[in-house]
């Protein structure tokens, strides 16, 4: 079954850095996603990604955050100046179609110390 | 305001028992529902989805969930559940006319005892 994949698993990084969480989506996907869960809370929606464009952000993705889809097959998070409050699983998925299906990936945890 | 409810955050029961995990949202629009699986240190996988007709949903697991339009509810349910069915559950929501992204509840962790 095709998967979305996440890289790395695991990132730590000081606070001021930048970081780059990288995904693959489903090859015949459309539609991007990054979403993230701090530790025992919900699942967040950051940013959804669709024609070489963003389509629509929460009001977490501020100017710290940006997404970029480099090649045919890599989609990006960047967060340009981590905090210690951006610590948190970041998710990416990705569905063929706008609404009907979404595809996880195992998620990055991020840890901003 | 749209939004997503899991009242219980934590259901133990015990193995071959059954489970309810409930689900409820508030919308004045039409909705696509699912239940996501997280298992300890995984991804979220999909379990099952609502999106038309049969209001009654399986999964391949045995799990299934009944979309409940007057009540806005989208329990879940095993009639026997297993040990290896211990993991957290999230219920999620994509509300028409509000983009594509899904609003999450806040998970119930099932633990299923011996």
């Amino acid at each position: 079954e095709p998967e979305v994949t996440q890289t790395p698993s695991h990132q730590v990084t000081q606070m001021g850095q930048e970081v780059i969480l990288r995904c693959v989506p489903i090859s015949n996907h459309l539609y991007f996603y990054w979403y993230r869960q701090i530790l025992g809370q919900k699942v967040e929606f950051l940013v959804s990604f669709y024609n070489n464009e963003i389509s629509e952000k929460s009001e977490i993705f501020d100017d710290q955050f940006s997404v970029e889809r480099p090649d045919g097959s890599n989609f990006t998070l960047k967060i340009r100046s981590t905090k210690l409050e951006d610590s948190a699983m970041y998710f990416c998925a990705s569905s063929a179609r706008g609404g009907d299906g979404y595809t996880f990936g195992s998620g990055t945890r991020l840890t901003v110390v | 305001a749209q939004s997503v409810t899991q009242l219980d955050s934590q259901v133990p029961v015990f193995e071959e028992a059954p489970v309810e995990l409930r689900c409820n949202y508030s919308s004045s629009v039409s909705v696509y529902l699912f239940w996501y699986v997280q298992y300890p240190n995984q991804g979220l996988q999909l379990l099952l989805k609502y999106l038309s007709g049969s209001t009654l949903v399986e999964s391949i697991n045995g799990f299934e969930a009944e979309f409940n339009k007057s009540q806005t509810s989208f329990h879940l349910r095993k009639p026997s559940v297993h040990i290896s069915d211990t993991a957290e559950y999230f219920c999620a929501v994509r509300f028409t006319g509000g983009g594509n992204k899904l609003t999450f509840g806040t998970g119930t962790q099932l633990k299923v005892e011996l």
